[in-house]
């Protein structure tokens, strides 16, 4: 089975700039994969933050966006912010109706 | 404003078929731009897609390689909600369980999450 990849943790300081990225263990990711990024503190529900690609969430601030970069999906965070310590996840699509989260991020300003 | 949320029980036992609810309000879970998921998140681990229901003139259903064997989502559109059904569960399905509304591409609206237990 097919296994998404990210970085288990990263360390950004305040107004920072940090990119999350999304890969598979086999190939690369594209935008067919309509990749989302979702951020989660602990005891809540995850909340979405950019969805197919690089559309930002209703609300979501726009130091956080999504692209492509070389064969993965990435979420940049440009100048980081206390309240953006977090656990940060991916989902692509397979295909077949199939959906994967990837591994998660923890991300720590200080 | 869309709102779901869940119901059922926090203990299974080994072996036994946990079931949970999901009832919407805001939205129909016939909807025919909307899919109505269920994902869980083991205790200090990360999240799992377990499957989906949706509506596109007839019903589907899509499930986790991971889980195929024993899930099953259905629908009830006359309580507007949706259901999920694990069989044979051990102790690795102790999790929180969340359902969740996906639209383009997005789980935009999610439950208040269940912790399920499963022990003897």
């Amino acid at each position: 089975q097919t296994v998404v990849t990210q970085e288990p943790s990263f360390s950004v300081s305040p107004g920072g700039t940090v990119t999350l990225t999304c890969g598979l263990s086999s190939g690369a990711v594209s935008t067919s994969y309509y990749p989302s990024w979702y951020q989660q503190t602990p005891g809540q529900a995850p909340r979405t933050l950019i969805y197919r690609t690089n559309t930002r969430s209703s609300g979501v601030p726009d130091r956080f966006s999504g692209s492509i970069l070389g064969n993965k999906a990435a979420l940049t965070i440009t100048g980081a912010q206390a309240d953006d310590e977090s656990d940060y996840y991916c989902v692509l699509y397979m295909g077949s109706g199939i959906y994967v989260f990837g591994t998660g991020t923890k991300v720590t300003v200080l | 404003q869309v709102q779901l949320q869940q119901s059922g029980p926090g203990l299974v036992k080994p072996s036994q078929t946990l079931s949970l609810t999901c009832a919407i309000s805001g939205d129909s879970v016939s909807s025919n731009s909307a899919a109505w998921n269920w994902i869980r998140q083991s205790p200090s681990s990360g999240l799992e897609w377990l499957g989906r229901t949706y509506y596109r003139s007839k019903w589907y259903s899509d499930y986790a390689v991971s889980v195929k064997s024993r899930i099953t989502i259905n629908s009830d559109t006359s309580k507007n909600q949706f259901s999920l059904q694990l069989n044979s569960v051990t102790p690795e399905d102790t999790a929180v369980y969340y359902c969740a509304r996906d639209s383009n591409w997005n789980y935009d609206y999610w439950g208040q999450g269940t912790l399920v237990t499963v022990s003897s």
